[in-house]
C-alpha cells in the first residue's frame, strides 16, 4: 500500500538554525516525491519535486530510494518559512496525491 | 489567470443531511480532484474526475459522487451525511495531457461541519 510518513507534528527551531523535516514513504513501484506547502491563511501549494532537483526558497529534498525517504532540509531557516509543510507522492500515469499527516515548522526569531 | 475557487466557504449540516460543493477549476485546465482533509490529517483523495468521467476513486464509500462539467468545473456530493464528514475539502485542478505529472493547484477548501 502506498503510504508516507513524517513522524514530526511540529518542528520548532531558531531563526539561522538548520531544518530538516522527514518524509519515508513505502509504495511498490516508481513514486514522483513532491513537498507542499501551506502558509498561514494561504492555500495549499507544490514547494517542489524531486524529478525537477531544483532548489526552492533555499529548500532542497533528497529522494533516497534505499532508505526510501525524502527529507526537507535547508540550512538556515527564515522566520517566513514557519509553516504546514507536507510530503506526498503519486504514480505517474495517475494523479491521485498521498499525503503525509504534515509537519508544522516554526520559526522563532 | 484565474485560479481554483470553491464555494461555499463554509458549511454546516446535520447528520443524514446531503451536501453539495463546487469547484471551478483553473482556466486551461481539464481534470479536477477532491480531497477531504480531516482535522490533523493530511488530504485524503477522494475521486478524480477528466473530460466529465471518473479518472480515479480513493477509498470512499459511494455515498461521495461527482460530477464534472463541459466547462471543467466540478461538483462534489455526500449523501446521508456522517459526523466523521466533518472535514476540509479541497479541490485541484490540472492539466491531464499526457503520462507526466502535472502540477496540482489547490483551491481554499470548503469546510463541512455535520452536527
Amino acid at each position: 500500500a502506498q503510504r508516507v510518513t513524517q513522524p514530526e507534528k511540529l518542528l520548532s527551531v531558531f531563526k539561522g538554525a538548520p531544518v530538516e523535516l522527514k518524509c519515508n514513504y513505502s509504495y511498490s513501484g516508481s513514486p514522483e516525491l513532491f513537498w507542499y506547502v501551506q502558509y498561514s491563511r494561504q492555500r495549499l501549494q507544490l514547494l517542489l519535486r524531486h524529478i525537477s532537483r531544483e532548489s526552492i526558497k533555499g529548500f532542497t529534498a533528497d529522494l533516497n530510494k534505499g532508505e526510501t525517504s525524502f527529507h526537507l532540509k535547508k540550512p538556515f531557516a527564515q522566520e517566513e518559512d514557519s509553516a504546514m509543510y507536507y510530503c506526498a507522492l503519486t504514480d505517474t500515469g495517475f494523479q491521485k496525491l498521498v499525503f503525509g499527516t504534515g509537519t508544522r515548522l516554526l520559526v522563532s526569531p | 489567470e484565474t485560479g481554483v475557487t470553491q464555494s461555499p466557504t463554509h458549511l454546516i449540516k446535520t447528520r443524514g443531511q446531503q451536501v453539495t460543493l463546487r469547484c471551478s477549476s483553473q482556466s486551461g485546465h481539464n481534470t479536477v480532484s477532491w480531497y477531504q482533509q480531516a482535522l490533523g490529517q493530511g488530504p485524503q483523495f477522494i475521486f478524480q474526475y477528466y473530460r466529465e468521467e471518473e479518472n480515479g476513486r480513493g477509498n470512499f464509500p459511494p455515498r461521495f459522487s461527482g460530477l464534472q462539467f463541459p466547462n471543467y468545473s466540478s461538483e462534489l456530493n455526500v449523501n446521508a451525511l456522517e459526523l466523521d464528514d466533518s472535514a476540509l475539502y479541497l479541490c485541484a485542478s490540472s492539466s491531464l495531457a499526457d503520462l507526466t505529472y502535472n502540477e496540482q493547484f489547490f483551491g481554499p477548501g470548503t469546510r463541512l461541519t455535520v452536527l
